[in-house]
């Protein structure tokens, strides 16, 4: 268990329409990233959140958008969903004071129909 | 544009013998590198990580090795075990004064299957 939580772990929706995930960093993270993980793609990173401030984007799409709340849980919101935005979608969260590594979540897997 | 490739998509290792996988890198701008490990249903979970200035970081049965002429980097485990069937993700982020300080940059993976 990494400690980085994400709902819900499944969510099937239709195209048009928007959906929400959620994730928790661990306990003292203030960094959290956003990854999608697609069958052609593989895991590509997406948008990073620092303490509430949007502090680097990825090749997210122009539907897509984040924001990292006060108590440093953030939401990924996907819009005008199309068929191609079926994925896993990760969260992930660093520990700051000059580590690298990022602990994952478990992961929403998002099926578009 | 793939700047990080894994070019075995698969390996089969018996069990006690010795996993090698590879990764090589095009972007000379990397300034640390990670492997990550993921079971199915699972999200990616960290396993060692080096930076640019060292050749090699040993953590119990796994080591990485950097050769940075070559750019170039290999994971090894050694004892293999059947608990470590599952794939193996490298990744490389720029450095901490970059702006891709962060992004990581994700190979494709490589399916290890330890037998008994």
């Amino acid at each position: 268990d990494s400690g980085v939580t994400q709902t819900p772990k499944h969510l099937i929706t239709a195209t048009g329409q928007r959906v929400t995930l959620r994730c928790s960093p661990r306990s003292g993270d203030l960094s959290v990233y956003w990854y999608q993980q697609s069958l052609d793609q593989g895991l590509q990173f997406l948008i990073q959140y620092y303490n509430g401030e949007e502090r680097a984007k990825g090749n997210i799409l122009e539907r897509f958008s984040a924001q990292q709340f006060p108590d440093l849980h953030s939401e990924l919101n996907l819009s005008s969903l199309e068929l191609g935005d079926s994925a896993l979608y990760f969260c992930a969260s660093n520990p700051g004071q000059g580590r690298y590594e990022q602990y994952f979540g478990p992961g929403t897997r998002l099926t578009v129909t | 544009d793939q700047q990080v490739k894994q070019n075995s998509p698969s390996l089969s290792v018996q069990e006690g013998r010795i996993s090698i996988l590879n990764c090589d890198y095009t972007n000379s701008m990397f300034d640390y590198f990670l492997w990550y490990k993921k079971y199915p249903a699972e999200g990616p979970t960290f396993l060692i990580s080096i930076s640019s200035i060292k050749d090699k970081n040993e953590d119990g049965r796994f080591t990485v090795f950097l050769n940075k002429s070559a750019k170039h980097l290999s994971l090894h485990i050694v004892p293999s075990q059947p608990g470590d069937s599952a794939v193996y993700f490298c990744a490389a982020s720029g450095a901490m004064t970059t702006d891709s300080w962060g992004k990581l940059q994700f190979g494709a993976g490589t399916q290890v299957v330890v037998t008994p």
